[in-house]
């Protein structure tokens, strides 16, 4: 099994609707994130978060909200979304301990038409 | 400026050859570390290999190698005897600032190199 996964891991919606992406992990570590990718932008950073108690925003935080509900589970809302919130999103965890690498789920490729 | 710099934007190289995929990076930071993941078409990224900046020895990890070059702020992916499984694209990432510190949150990625492994 995934040590990280997401669902859902495709997603259609409509402008304006509310939509909720959810990563879960088993690697046990403290350090989760959320990124999107959009084709010549690389990875960007929407939220971090260290532990339960500690949220961050990223680099492109404007138009998302998260939530992390317990030290496995890290979700992402999009409360009113947008056709260029159109994009690959991506969970991420890393451990306090190491080099700092941070390891990917699969993703989720979210369209709002 | 950027702080990662992928110059190479689409490679070949022959199956069974090597090949040598280009990471610039731009820091002030004397403790970083750098990192180089694969995307394949799939979509997931998976981490392939890490350099702290203290580590003296190049990182190796099977048939990948980073060769790092301090001076020149180079950390090149080298991967040896390139196989079809190959074939996806590449990013270089950084970490500024020590692992254990606040910073240690923020990977900045580079844009990508596609490479292709013909057969």
């Amino acid at each position: 099994d995934a040590d990280v996964t997401q669902t859902p891991r495709n997603r259609i919606t409509k402008t304006g609707k509310r939509i909720m992406l959810e990563c879960s992990q088993t690697k046990g570590h403290d350090r989760m994130y959320w990124y999107r990718q959009d084709p010549g932008l690389g990875l960007r950073l929407i939220y971090y978060s260290f532990d339960v108690k500690d949220i961050n925003k990223g680099e492109i935080s404007d138009g998302y909200s998260v939530s992390r509900q317990a030290q496995a589970k890290f979700s992402l809302s999009l409360e009113s979304a947008i056709p260029n919130q159109t994009a690959l999103y991506f969970c991420a965890t890393s451990d306090r301990t190491g080099g700092g690498e941070q390891y990917f789920g699969p993703g989720t490729r979210l369209t709002v038409t | 400026a950027q702080k990662i710099t992928q110059t190479q934007p689409g490679m070949f190289v022959q199956e069974k050859e090597a090949v040598t995929l280009d990471c610039t990076y731009d820091t002030s930071d004397q403790s970083y570390g750098l990192f180089w993941y694969k995307q394949p078409s799939s979509g997931e990224m998976i981490f392939l290999i890490y350099q702290g900046s203290y580590d003296e020895q190049n990182a190796t990890e099977g048939r990948y190698s980073l060769n790092f070059q301090k001076a020149r702020k180079s950390a090149n992916l080298v991967i040896s005897a390139s196989q079809l499984g190959d074939s996806a694209m590449y990013f270089c990432a950084m970490r500024e600032g020590p692992a254990s510190g606040a910073g240690s949150y923020q990977l900045t990625f580079g844009k990508g190199t596609k490479l292709s492994v013909i057969p």
